[in-house]
């Protein structure tokens, strides 16, 4: 099931600098997309969402940007701080798709100082 | 801040045991989910609950799975005959109501299956 991919299992960034993180879905019956951040031994943490009505959505040092027509959104985290390494989770759902959370693999981020 | 909690954190058991995962959602919540994440894998739904049933659930959620919120507060997980690839982490969700709008994730029981 590839319904949610992000391509890039790994990124490092330097402190300070943009970290920008991307996934792709395929089911159009997605409506909403999450981002999530997940330290070991921890259970996944909710960053920042997007409707699908919208294009944008910002809060604080976190932007996600979705491109519907694409199917793909993207996760920009800017400065970029060493507390940001962590795995970071896309996620998709819709309520036709089901009241269910559809994850990507993840993306390791490592910030350097 | 409110939190789902879980316990155990790590439980050991031995193939073809039963083993019950805890998990106590967020008190004014109103659904229920668990999730599994097997080591270097997706994060993988299985089963979601609302007003004392089982509202959805996934292929992985076998006749060797069940769930149940026997007291209005706890909310678990029970696998009958655990078998080495149900070795993963269980993560417990709650959310207070439009699901789809994500949910608060408890910080998981690590399942060895030995």
């Amino acid at each position: 099931d590839q319904q949610v991919k992000q391509n890039s299992p790994s990124l490092s960034v330097q402190e300070g600098r943009i970290s920008i993180l991307n996934c792709d879905y395929t089911n159009s019956m997605f409506d909403y997309f999450l981002w999530y951040k997940k330290y070991p031994a921890e259970g996944p943490t909710f960053l920042i969402s997007i409707s699908s009505i919208k294009d944008k959505n910002e809060d604080g040092r976190f932007t996600v940007f979705l491109n519907k027509s694409a199917k793909h959104l993207s996760l920009h985290i800017v400065p970029s701080q060493p507390g940001d390494s962590a795995v970071y989770f896309c996620a998709a759902s819709g309520e036709a798709a089901g009241n269910k959370l559809t994850f990507g693999g993840g993306t390791r981020v490592l910030v350097k100082p | 801040e409110p939190e789902v909690t879980q316990t155990p954190s790590h439980q050991v058991t031995q193939m073809g045991q039963e083993v019950i995962l805890r998990c106590v959602p967020i008190s004014n919540h109103l659904y229920f989910y668990w999730y599994r994440q097997i080591l270097g894998q997706k994060v993988e739904f299985l089963v979601s609950f609302y007003n004392n049933e089982i509202s959805e659930k996934s292929e992985i959620f076998d006749d060797q799975f069940s769930v149940e919120r026997p007291d209005g507060s706890n909310f678990t997980l029970k696998i009958r005959s655990t078998k080495l690839e149900d070795s993963a982490m269980y993560f417990c969700a709650s959310s207070p109501d439009r699901p789809i709008y994500g949910y608060t994730f408890g910080s998981g029981t690590r399942l060895t299956v030995v």
